[in-house]
């Protein structure tokens, strides 16, 4: 049974450059959530959908970030343009909306601005 | 603003030791996580508690909630290789928001 997919695992792109993240939920989950995480900062929620619909992001840093869930089976984490200071581990995390929210997280995507 | 305390930092054992890790928060929470974090991967949830003054145990690991709903404990028995990873613990007010804490990074030697 697969689990949360992100793509690519590894990325490494110059300053100024766009970057794009991708993720593919559990089928039948209908919460997803996007984390970002460094050592200093730990893990920080970046942005939360429920049945596609972006319902909070409080969480992203500022204007060039963005996100997007066109189905309930696609999501994508978009900078524009990339800086160095957004170097972190993103996570991808999907749940049913019943209960306490139990995540299950994919495996990330490192990025590495330069 | 809730925020939340890991203790200790960093954790290095001999296999077969026993340990414990503690979880603070500064309000009281509606749900707590723990998660285990292996390099390169992401979080897996081990536990989530609702109820104040609950013990879990799951194998090896023994979670506990403080009656005050405000802290938690896991305590780990005969530590294994396998038990190496970043212990996140996370907590929420009711909603989907959970807010996790910076970890406790340990290390079993063989």
């Amino acid at each position: 049974d697969a689990g949360v997919i992100q793509s690519p695992r590894h990325e490494v792109t110059e300053m100024g450059q766009e970057v794009t993240l991708r993720c593919k939920p559990i089928s039948g989950h209908n919460s997803l959530f996007w984390y970002r995480q460094t050592m200093m900062r730990g893990l920080e929620l970046l942005i939360y959908f429920n049945n596609n619909v972006p319902i909070d992001d409080s969480g992203m840093p500022e204007d060039r970030f963005s996100a997007k869930m066109p189905n309930a089976s696609f999501s994508t984490l978009k900078i524009q343009p990339s800086e160095p200071r957004d170097s972190a581990v993103y996570f991808c995390a999907s749940t049913v909306t019943s209960g306490p929210y139990e995540q299950y997280f994919g495996p990330g995507t490192r990025l590495t601005v330069t | 603003t809730q925020l939340l305390e890991q203790s200790p930092q960093f954790l290095s054992i001999q296999e077969g030791e026993n340990l414990t890790v503690y979880c603070n928060s500064s309000s009281v929470f509606s749900s707590l996580q723990w998660y285990r974090q292996e390099p390169g991967e992401g979080p897996v949830l081990l536990v989530t508690v609702v109820t104040g003054g609950e013990v879990k145990k799951l194998k090896r690991l023994t979670f506990q909630f403080g009656d005050a709903r405000k802290d938690s404990s896991l305590h780990i028995t005969a530590a294994q290789p396998g038990d190496t990873g970043l212990y996140l613990c996370a907590v929420s007010s009711g909603t989907y928001k959970y807010i996790f804490g910076t970890g406790t990074r340990l290390k079993v030697l063989a």
